[in-house]
């Protein structure tokens, strides 16, 4: 079966600090790539996806990047954290081409900057 | 992908049906209707999805009106674990990346 994970489960950061997390997907391949932010409150905000290695796609101009160096493997960067990057970061996966694919999300990073 | 309208919050007694709409009035001929939940501190959870035809599974069952331009969730009997934020999305077959865009949702509180 197939199963998503994120690391860290919560982290603190200060102001102007860099920015790494990670996702993971075992048990398929080639899958659709997605990380997902949701501020306190506030319903989720789709940041990037990504149908295959190196190939990303931004759907928020922002001080975020992401990268997928191998097929698996999504991560969420950022060189200098704001403290409007705080959030519930999702990390999420599907089959890609059809429309009536499920996504499948991750536990979450919660990130907090001070 | 066309956009769709839900009520803010909801509220039902446990073990009673609850009913959640959305209002999806653009929807085009080729829009699937997926249904996500999201519990306090989770990722979504998929539900439910359908096209034309009403839809059942374990967890809910999905009622689509004649014309398409509005669907209804149904949750049988609710229960203290469904208190939940319930996403209605529209996904198309010409989104590349099958991604997903969320609205803000219903936010469903179960009374105990």
């Amino acid at each position: 079966s197939q199963t998503i994970h994120q690391w860290p489960a919560t982290l603190v950061q200060p102001v102007g600090s860099p920015l790494s997390l990670e996702c993971t997907v075992e048990g398929t391949s080639n899958p659709n790539l997605y990380w997902y932010r949701q501020a306190a409150g506030r319903g989720l905000q789709l940041l990037f996806y990504s149908v295959g290695i190196g190939q990303i796609s931004s759907e928020v101009p922002q001080n975020l990047s992401a990268s997928r160096p191998q097929d698996r493997q999504f991560i969420l960067s950022s060189k200098k954290l704001l403290l409007s990057d705080s959030g519930f970061y999702l990390c999420a996966w599907g089959a890609g081409g059809r429309p009536y694919n499920e996504q499948f999300f991750g536990p979450g990073t919660r990130l907090t900057v001070l | 992908d066309a956009k769709t309208t839900q009520p803010n919050s909801m509220e039902s007694n446990e073990e009673e049906p609850v009913h959640l709409p959305c209002n999806h009035s653009t929807i085009s001929g080729t829009d699937y209707i997926h249904w996500y939940r999201q519990l306090p501190s989770q990722g979504p959870e998929y539900v439910i999805h359908g096209l034309t035809s009403n839809v059942n599974n374990r967890m809910a069952s999905l009622a689509i009106a004649e014309d398409r331009k509005s669907s209804t969730l149904i949750l049988h009997r609710a229960t203290l674990r469904d208190a939940a934020v319930y996403y209605c999305i529209l996904r198309g077959l010409t989104v590349t990346g099958n991604q997903f865009y969320f609205g803000t949702g219903t936010s469903l509180t179960v009374i105990p």
